[in-house]
């Protein structure tokens, strides 16, 4: 199993700043993942971090407002940049375990922002 | 593509009752990944199982349940003589072996276990 931690675990931001969350796995993961869930709906992927690459976003989601950094295989963080009141959710990080076929994936236990 | 649905938005039941949580998906993959998460009212996300697209067997694991049929595509969840501390949302989600691994993720079904 990985226990993944992040930080902030909540922040009330002003409109037009930005916030980096940091996401820390106890073990060296080769994939990370960035999810967003808004007030009452599921989950959507945003990005996968790779190390040593540039982060893969899904569509919809753009590198200048979420840019993200791997630095290495424990460790990344999401940026939320510019924000507005439409960025508030739940920001969560996962990390694939098990090689290549993930046998299970775990989850950061999210970052509640609110933008005003 | 890829694509998970949860017909049902929100559940009641009384406690002791049991309840069955429904899940369909949609692959093209022949190799592919089930899972079920539990999002308590604090909001992490709790891994439940993990199946594989070769094993239909079904699992048992306390009051916990799990019924996977290619046939139809349904990979649904029974809780047994429910609790309140099973009030959640519930998440299927659906990943490809291939590559990427990322989740793709039903809307959730809330389930409120009334005491």
């Amino acid at each position: 199993s990985a226990v993944i931690s992040q930080k902030p675990s909540r922040d009330i931001c002003q409109r037009g700043t930005s916030l980096t969350i940091q996401c820390q796995v106890d073990s060296q993961v080769t994939m990370m993942f960035w999810y967003r869930q808004q007030p009452g709906q599921s989950l959507t992927l945003i990005a996968t971090a790779n190390q040593g690459s540039e982060a893969t976003y899904e569509s919809g989601f753009v590198i200048d407002k979420f840019p993200i950094s791997r630095p290495n295989l424990t460790f990344s963080t999401l940026t939320v940049s510019n924000m507005s009141p439409e960025d508030s959710s739940i920001y969560l990080c996962s990390a694939g375990i098990g090689g290549l076929t993930y046998n299970e994936q775990f989850f950061g236990p999210g970052t509640r922002l609110t933008v005003l | 593509a890829q694509k998970v649905t949860q017909a049902q938005t929100e559940i009641s039941v009384v406690e002791k009752e049991d309840v069955t949580l429904d899940c369909v998906y949609e692959t093209r993959d022949t190799t592919y990944y089930l899972f079920w998460y539990k999002q308590p009212p604090s909001g992490e996300l709790v891994f439940l199982i993990r199946r594989n697209s070769f094993d239909e067997q079904n699992e048992i694991s306390g009051r916990y349940s799990w019924n996977f049929q290619k046939s139809t595509s349904s990979f649904n969840f029974t809780i047994t003589a429910s609790q309140v501390v099973d009030s959640a949302v519930y998440f299927c989600a659906l990943t490809r072996f291939v590559t990427g691994n990322q989740f793709y993720f039903g809307t959730g079904t809330s389930l409120t276990v009334i005491p």
